[in-house]
């Protein structure tokens, strides 16, 4: 089992939709989670972090946690072409604070 | 632009060859990473810095590796005989480290291409 796992794509959602991007975690005591955006041939780019339960809301954006489930996720309403991107989920860990990403998701969004 | 610098941005080389990266984090930040991505998977660590100290090293990062932080500032990723499969990007991430929600900031990345 891979210790961070996102829901395979690519994913396609029509302009104005909402994209819903998904992420596991096998490690229970991770306490910070990341959603990170990456351009083709890009770095990545941090969109949000959260490390309460319940939802955190930014702009378009809102991410979700329930540690009891092990689960992380990534709403963006309104989707626009310029969200086209891959979702990198990221996990930190370990005594230094180590990211531990999952494969990403490829998110297409269509006019 | 986070403020973390690499270079090269690119880097072309053929098979057997030696190559070095650098990079530069954002002044302030003490805490210092190195990851590798290939095509179609997310980043994977290779090794952290805090300060001029290596603390931790992935299993991935053979002897063929070698990565320094000389005087806590910029820190050089360095690749001995490099082979097909080194082709990857290579980031470097750099943070203050001082709480949950203290997060990573990203270089641009070198881009290895091994021929």
């Amino acid at each position: 089992q891979k210790e961070v796992e996102q829901n395979s794509g690519p994913l396609s959602v029509p302009e104005g939709a909402i994209a819903s991007l998904n992420c596991t975690y096998s490690d229970r005591g991770s306490q910070s989670f990341f959603w990170y955006r990456q351009y083709s041939g890009k770095s990545p780019e941090l969109i949000m972090f959260i490390y309460s339960n319940g939802d955190k809301e930014d702009g378009r954006f809102t991410a979700q946690l329930n540690k009891a489930s092990q689960y992380v996720s990534l709403l963006i309403r309104d989707s626009q072409p310029s969200d086209s991107a891959t979702y990198l989920c990221a996990v930190k860990g370990g005594s230094y604070g180590k990211l531990t990403f999952g494969q990403g998701t490829i998110l297409t969004v269509h006019p | 632009d986070t403020g973390v610098s690499q270079n090269p941005r690119h880097k072309i080389t053929k098979r057997g060859q030696n190559v070095t990266f650098r990079c530069d984090p954002i002044s302030e930040h003490n805490r210092l990473y190195w990851y590798r991505q290939t095509l179609g998977q997310g980043p994977e660590f290779l090794t952290y810095f805090q300060n001029e100290a290596q603390l931790e090293k992935s299993r991935l990062l053979s002897d063929r590796f070698s990565a320094e932080r000389p005087k806590g500032s910029f820190s050089t990723l360095e690749i001995q005989r490099t082979e097909q499969g080194d082709s990857a990007m290579y980031l470097c991430a750099s943070w203050t480290g001082t709480g949950p929600t203290d997060t990573q900031y990203f270089g641009p990345g070198t881009r290895l291409t091994v021929l």
